[in-house]
């Protein structure tokens, strides 16, 4: 069964700082990635998604992340965090093709400090 | 343009009561599904619809669930008997294809 980690819960950066948040899938081939991100009573917004091709992608609000496929990571990275990132991210994984549920990994809530 | 949209936003139940909450996907979204999040459990997968094909019920946690959708459109997810345990947050999200789109959930406290 295809898992997604997320190892760190929560993560505090001050703003203006650089962010990585990560993410490794545990899946038998290459699945399709996304990264989601939800504010406080909000619902999912995509930031961005990897299918295939150029393995580092770009999103919305600045948003990157680069797929390793060696390492089965997904991480998600902003050069300069704005206090209005303050959200909770998740990482989620979905068989090549699409058309199934997606696994969700348990999430990284970020806090920025002023 | 319109995104997927939830009704209620909130719901607060006392148990043992039966609750339908609603799901506008995007027109033209082939795909619709229902997901769960709560404190303990993350975000769960709870059943999916693929045009006229019978749904995915996989993800239901006990037969006191159960979704429709009528018309390849709206979805209603029907909690029966609800307990404390269902106290959550049912997310939907609509597809056209690999891209999930999601609502902004209702909230749903059982008393």
């Amino acid at each position: 069964a295809q898992s997604v980690t997320q190892p760190d819960i929560h993560i505090t950066v001050s703003e203006g700082a650089s962010l990585e948040l990560r993410c490794n899938y545990s899946y038998g081939a290459t699945p399709y990635l996304f990264w989601y991100v939800q504010s406080p009573g909000q619902g999912l917004q995509l930031l961005l998604k990897y299918f295939s091709g150029d393995t580092l992608v770009q999103g919305i609000k600045g948003f990157e992340a680069e797929f390793k496929r060696s390492q089965s990571s997904f991480n998600l990275r902003k050069p300069s965090v704005h206090w209005s990132d303050a959200a909770e991210y998740f990482c989620a994984v979905v068989p090549e093709g699409g058309r199934r549920a997606l696994t969700f990994g348990s999430g990284t809530r970020l806090q920025v400090q002023p | 343009g319109a995104g997927v949209s939830q009704s209620p936003s909130n719901k607060v139940t006392e148990k043992g009561k039966d609750v339908e909450l609603r799901c506008d996907p995007i027109s033209g979204h082939t795909a619709l599904y229902w997901y769960r999040q709560s404190l303990g459990q993350g975000l769960e997968f709870l059943i999916y619809f693929q045009g006229n094909s019978a749904p995915d019920k996989s993800g239901l946690p006990s037969d006191r669930f159960s979704a429709e959708r009528t018309g390849g459109s709206v979805s209603t997810l029907t909690i029966q008997r609800t307990q404390q345990e269902d106290s959550a947050v049912y997310l939907c999200a609509s597809t056209p294809g690999e891209t999930q789109y999601f609502g902004p959930g209702t909230r749903l406290l059982v008393l």
